[in-house]
């Protein structure tokens, strides 16, 4: 299986914020990587798909870079409604898997 | 517009089996490349991936579970179905269903998610 680590597992950051967050893959998974926000008690929202493609409706203060190994998510502005819990899930190959997750919360 | 629900026991009991259906709309398990997912997410942890199965009836299971494991779908009535044998009480979580637009995609619509409690 390919694992993915997600750091920092715990982000505190202000409304205004530039924030990244970083997912690393066991192995190479080319750009099949997306992103998506989850905040309590909802489905999660997909935000980025192929590593970097920015999914209909979604602010373009998200942003996602990365191939291989490593991957990285942006959040150029950061928002009140932004604190939520993020995951990446890797799509290259099977089993399909996720990252940790992390939480962003309100400093 | 595209909507997926599942639906299913809210509480089973140890050894049996979880039968949940995602019934969906605003497209068709016929369209190629198009599948639909499930995910779960035990209270307060990560989200795991469980298994898939697309338009073509490839079907795709996670290692750890897939001999308990069984996905299917009925396109004439737009649903699809896992059960998962031998509950035991760690596989309390919310369970989800999504619709993936092909391999190597991303979920773009996900259910509501059902909360699942395994108890005696």
């Amino acid at each position: 299986d390919i694992q993915l680590t997600q750091s920092p597992s715990f982000l505190s950051a202000s409304v205004g914020d530039r924030v990244t967050i970083t997912c690393r893959a066991s192995q190479g998974i080319s750009s099949y990587l997306a992103w998506y926000q989850q905040k309590p008690g909802k489905a999660p929202k997909l935000l980025i798909y192929s590593a970097s493609t920015l999914q209909s409706g979604v602010p373009s203060r998200f942003s996602g870079s990365g191939s291989g190994t490593e991957f990285t998510l942006t959040i150029s502005s950061l928002q009140p409604e932004d604190f939520a819990t993020y995951y990446c899930q890797q799509l290259d190959s099977y089993p399909i898997t996720f990252g940790g997750g992390t939480r962003v919360e309100i400093k | 517009q595209i909507t997926l629900k599942e639906s299913g026991p809210t509480l089973v009991k140890p050894t049996q089996t979880l039968t949940l259906t995602c019934t969906f709309s605003g497209f068709s398990l016929s369209t190629s490349n198009v599948a639909v997912d499930w995910i779960r997410q035990p209270p307060g942890k990560a989200l795991e991936w469980l298994a898939l199965i697309y338009w073509d009836d490839d079907e795709r299971y996670s290692p750890s579970l897939k001999s308990r494991l069984t996905i299917t779908k009925d396109t004439s009535k737009n649903q699809v179905v896992l059960t998962m044998t031998n509950m035991d009480p760690v596989d309390t979580a919310t369970y989800y269903c999504a619709h993936k637009g092909g391999r190597g995609f991303g979920d773009d619509y996900w259910g509501q998610g059902t909360l699942v409690t395994v108890s005696s």
